[in-house]
């Protein structure tokens, strides 16, 4: 089975760069999305295939992928950014495609 | 507006078995392909099944397999997760999930707000 793997935590100043891993197995040959969560709510997408935005986040969300390491970057971190993060990708390759990160706490300092 | 709401989750022993399921609204149903997404207690975000649009394509993590069965009715707009044999390890807040028509590679860009199973004697 694929496995991605995440930092459990990252801390963060406010106004600050927060970068978020995400480590595969040449994982830049393969779309990473990354989601939101925040105590008591459910995902939300943040960005997909790599670096898009869906309508509605904030430019201040971006990412990368290249090698074996996909990067969510949040610049001009807010309070409200202060939530768990997982990456995502679907390998075509196996039979139960769906692989999600081990998630990454956003502390806001 | 997107609307998936999951209902049918509970207090079930272990062995036993639960139907989950989740009504879709505001898009056309039988044009999407859906998810199963479960969480833990305090633990990450884990896919559990996925279902193609017609229903005839169909995925399961190695933790389900040959105990869950997902389904879907486009008719009434609504995806279904039959649990049997039912652990502890099972226990979780059971998420249903859109795959996205923006994105080519299945990202989930709607999720219901979920159903919580709990597995105990």
């Amino acid at each position: 089975s694929y496995v991605l793997t995440q930092p459990p935590s990252v801390s963060v100043a406010p106004g600050q760069t927060a970068r978020i891993t995400c480590g595969g197995n040449n994982i830049g040959s393969k779309s990473v999305h990354w989601y939101q969560q925040k105590p008591g709510q459910a995902p939300v997408l943040v960005v997909y295939d790599d670096s898009d935005r869906p309508s509605g986040i904030p430019e201040r969300f971006s990412g990368s992928n290249s090698g074996n390491t996909a990067t969510l970057t949040i610049s001009r971190v807010e309070a409200g950014d202060e939530a768990d993060y997982y990456c995502q990708v679907w390998d075509s390759s196996s039979d139960h495609p769906g692989v999600f990160g081990t998630g990454t706490k956003v502390t806001v300092l | 507006e997107v609307q998936l709401v999951e209902s049918g989750g509970g207090l079930v022993q272990p062995g036993g078995s639960l139907r989950l399921s989740c009504a879709a609204s505001g898009f056309t149903f039988s044009s999407y392909e859906m998810n199963w997404v479960r969480q833990a207690p305090g633990k990450g975000l884990e896919w559990v099944s996925y279902i193609s649009s017609s229903g005839s394509t169909i995925y399961y993590a190695d933790s389900v397999k040959g105990r869950f069965t997902i389904s879907r009715d486009n008719a009434k707009n609504s995806l279904y997760l039959q649990m049997n044999s039912l652990r502890a390890e099972d226990t979780a807040v059971y998420y249903c999930a859109r795959v996205s028509d923006s994105s080519g590679y299945y990202s989930f860009d709607y999720w219901g707000q979920g159903t919580l199973v709990t597995v105990s004697s």
